[in-house]
């Protein structure tokens, strides 16, 4: 059974970092690319940041390029995302989501979530 | 990577077909057959009811179904049951001018 695990979340002051991490069991975690999808409250869903398997390329949306960073450690089966420079319009559930074995379309395995909150 | 826009609610009786809209340009949806479809219902994880605009992952009902035209999307879900009561997202990948996925809006559906 696949299972994606978040962690690494909370409450941080504007101008702050966190590290975000999921922990992947259930399929050969090296061979799929992982992304990460955020939700603000009560708000829709925006697309944030994807790493190839083994970790050759990584993409950003443009609303947290130079600020986030994705990775990945094949050998704990875990994508990370680090957040920098944290503002108030960060504040969100962050989801990290299994890529297609192929093509780019559909993310079938979610994580159950994770909240980013900002504030002083 | 400006946002597809969907309706932001539609409706409909138990039995009734609906349709929700997905309109993006010729940069997204328009260029790949790369769009996909969620539902969300409170407090959960997004799940994948569609993907390559038409394609029903395992487990997903065939009350739902997928379509495209140009650079518009639709959901069509036929036989409206109160559990089809969520948020649904589209969702399309993009080139240009770097790879990335953008989402719509998200519609929220109401079983009268």
């Amino acid at each position: 059974e696949v299972q994606l695990l978040e962690s690494g979340g909370g409450l941080v002051q504007p101008g702050g970092s966190l590290r975000l991490s999921c922990a992947a069991s259930g399929f050969s975690f090296s061979g799929y690319a992982m992304s990460w999808v955020r939700q603000t409250p009560g708000k829709g869903l925006e697309w944030v940041s994807a790493i190839s398997g083994g970790g050759y390329t990584a993409y950003y949306a443009d609303s947290v390029r130079g600020r986030f960073t994705i990775s990945r450690d094949d050998s704990k089966s875990t994508v990370y995302l680090q957040i920098d420079s944290l503002g108030a319009e960060d504040t969100a559930v962050y989801y990290c989501a299994r890529d297609p074995p192929k093509g780019y379309s559909g993310w079938a395995y979610w994580g159950q979530g994770i909240l980013v909150a900002v504030s002083s | 990577q400006s946002a597809l826009t969907q309706p932001a609610s539609v409706s409909g009786s138990p039995g009734q077909s609906i349709t929700i809209s997905c309109t993006g340009t010729n940069s997204d949806v328009g260029l790949y057959d790369y769009v996909s479809w969620y539902q969300q219902h409170p407090g959960k994880a997004p799940k994948l009811i569609l993907s390559d605009v038409t394609k029903r992952p395992s487990g997903v009902s065939d009350r739902f179904f997928g379509s495209k035209s140009g650079n518009t999307a639709s959901l069509t879900i036929s036989g409206l049951q109160p559990e089809d009561e969520a948020d649904y997202y589209c969702n399309s990948y993009a080139s240009t001018p770097t790879p990335s996925w953008v989402f719509g809006g998200g519609t929220k559906v109401t079983v009268l």
